[in-house]
């Protein structure tokens, strides 16, 4: 079974510019993640969905982060315009339909972001 | 703010029990307590789940005490193999059951 796919592995910017993250998730899980994980830190949330809709993003910071889950699959995260405090490692999981409080998540390899 | 919390670092010998202690008040009452483990440039990798008392699989227990106040991942006779990086991970009450990670415990197993 494949696992969660992420794309690109790495990108390296320079400040103010745009940049956008894939992550397919695997199939049959409703629930996406996304997260931003800093050096020497735990994930973070950013986002949640429950297939389309987005319940909990609370920790999105909306003004240059969005996100889009279009047909309940694959999910884009986009930054625009970075900043230099935005270099970390965004993580994309899946998990059954449910909390994440209940469910297993199952974590892609990462897209490691450098922002010069 | 509530938070999780657990030590920076820990040190062990192959063939010894690691406990690995995380601190979280007000946590769901509904919700698990999961810890994961994770690998340089890797994504975690779920190790146990649990809701409360004690919960045991293959490569890992999970103790819960009764307050829910703190959860222990024991790890049994670890190897070389299970240096990483241990992360606990509770839903939080008070920020309306908002996912939240602890900073992590690095977990060197020496020979």
């Amino acid at each position: 079974e494949a696992g969660v796919v992420q794309s690109p592995r790495y990108k390296i910017i320079e400040k103010k510019q745009p940049v956008a993250f894939w992550c397919n998730p695997i199939s049959g899980h409703n629930t996406l993640y996304w997260y931003r994980q800093n050096l020497g830190q735990g994930p973070e949330l950013l986002i949640r969905y429950e297939n389309e809709e987005a319940v909990d993003d609370s920790q999105l910071p909306k003004d240059r982060f969005s996100a889009e889950r279009l047909k309940g699959v694959d999910s884009t995260l986009k930054i625009q315009p970075a900043e230099l405090g935005d270099s970390a490692v965004y993580l994309c999981a899946s998990s059954q339909l449910g909390a994440g409080g209940y469910n297993e998540q199952f974590f892609g390899p990462g897209t490691r972001l450098t922002v010069l | 703010l509530a938070k999780t919390t657990q030590p920076i670092s820990m040190d062990s010998y192959e063939g010894q029990e690691v406990n690995i202690t995380c601190s979280h008040n007000n946590i769901a009452t509904n919700d698990y307590i999961t810890w994961y483990q994770q690998f340089p440039s890797q994504g975690p990798r779920f190790i146990i789940q649990g809701y409360k008392t004690k919960v045991t699989n293959e490569v890992a227990s999970l103790f819960i005490p009764a307050d829910r106040k703190s959860s222990t991942l024991s790890l049994p006779r670890v190897s070389l193999s299970d240096t990483a990086v241990y992360y606990c991970l509770v839903a939080i009450y008070n920020q309306g059951g908002k996912l939240i990670f602890g900073q992590g415990t690095e977990l060197s197993v020496k020979p």
